[in-house]
């Protein structure tokens, strides 16, 4: 049973639609996260939920809206695409905040 | 702003050869140092480091943190053609609301040869 599974694994569209990816994890944990990894390989955090409850929210751009509906599910949604978005989206979870981070295999969006 | 730098960039050995691989940190509120391994996909967890000194070994990765020298370092005897992966260091915070926070180096891209 995968840990921490996220869908689309790939995501291509074209710019200005809306896309949603979602995330679980079975690992009972009470944390999630969201990172984006560019094209460098750098991986930034961009979210983390604690128990449904936005913990950090870093400076990323309110196109961006994670929602929790609980702590076993942390989805992304984003509005109006653009080319700088193409990334992969790597969500994780943890046991609680400061534990080690366990991956999902990532979510690959290209903006055509 | 907390920035974690790596090096090498990139290192090509052949197996059998011992690698290190270097990490130093500047974070806020500094709590713990992360090692993972990122083959194709999901970065899989290898080291927490909280403790300077202190070595934390598994099979043939070692990792050892100074806090002195805010750096930390990972080792790798009798590199394998498996090995070949990117490494990534992360620091972590501890405070305030960046508790919990990661921010990662750029990493290490490591190619074993046979």
């Amino acid at each position: 049973d995968t840990a921490v599974s996220q869908t689309p694994k790939y995501l291509v569209t074209q710019m200005g639609n809306d896309k949603s990816i979602k995330c679980e994890q079975n690992l009972g944990h009470d944390t999630m996260y969201w990172y984006k990894q560019d094209s460098k390989k750098f991986l930034k955090i961009m979210f983390s939920y604690n128990n449904k409850e936005l913990i950090i929210n870093e400076t990323v751009p309110n196109r961006f809206s994670p929602k929790s509906p609980d702590k076993a599910h942390l989805n992304l949604h984003i509005n109006s695409l653009e080319l700088g978005d193409s990334a992969v989206y790597f969500c994780a979870s943890s046991q609680v905040l400061g534990q080690p981070q366990h991956f999902g295999d990532g979510t690959r969006l290209s903006i055509l | 702003e907390d920035k974690v730098v790596q090096s090498p960039l990139s290192l090509v050995v052949h197996e059998g050869d011992t690698v290190t691989l270097n990490c130093s940190y500047e974070v806020t509120n500094f709590r713990s140092l992360l090692w993972y391994k990122q083959e194709k996909k999901a970065p899989t967890f290898l080291f927490m480091l909280t403790s300077s000194g202190i070595e934390k070994k598994s099979g043939r990765l070692s990792s050892i943190l100074d806090k002195k020298e805010l750096s930390s370092i990972l080792n790798i005897t009798a590199t394998q053609t498996g090995d070949s992966a990117i490494y990534l260091c992360a620091g972590a915070s501890g405070g305030g609301t960046s508790y919990g926070k990661l921010t990662f180096g750029q990493g290490t891209i490591l190619t074993v040869h046979p």
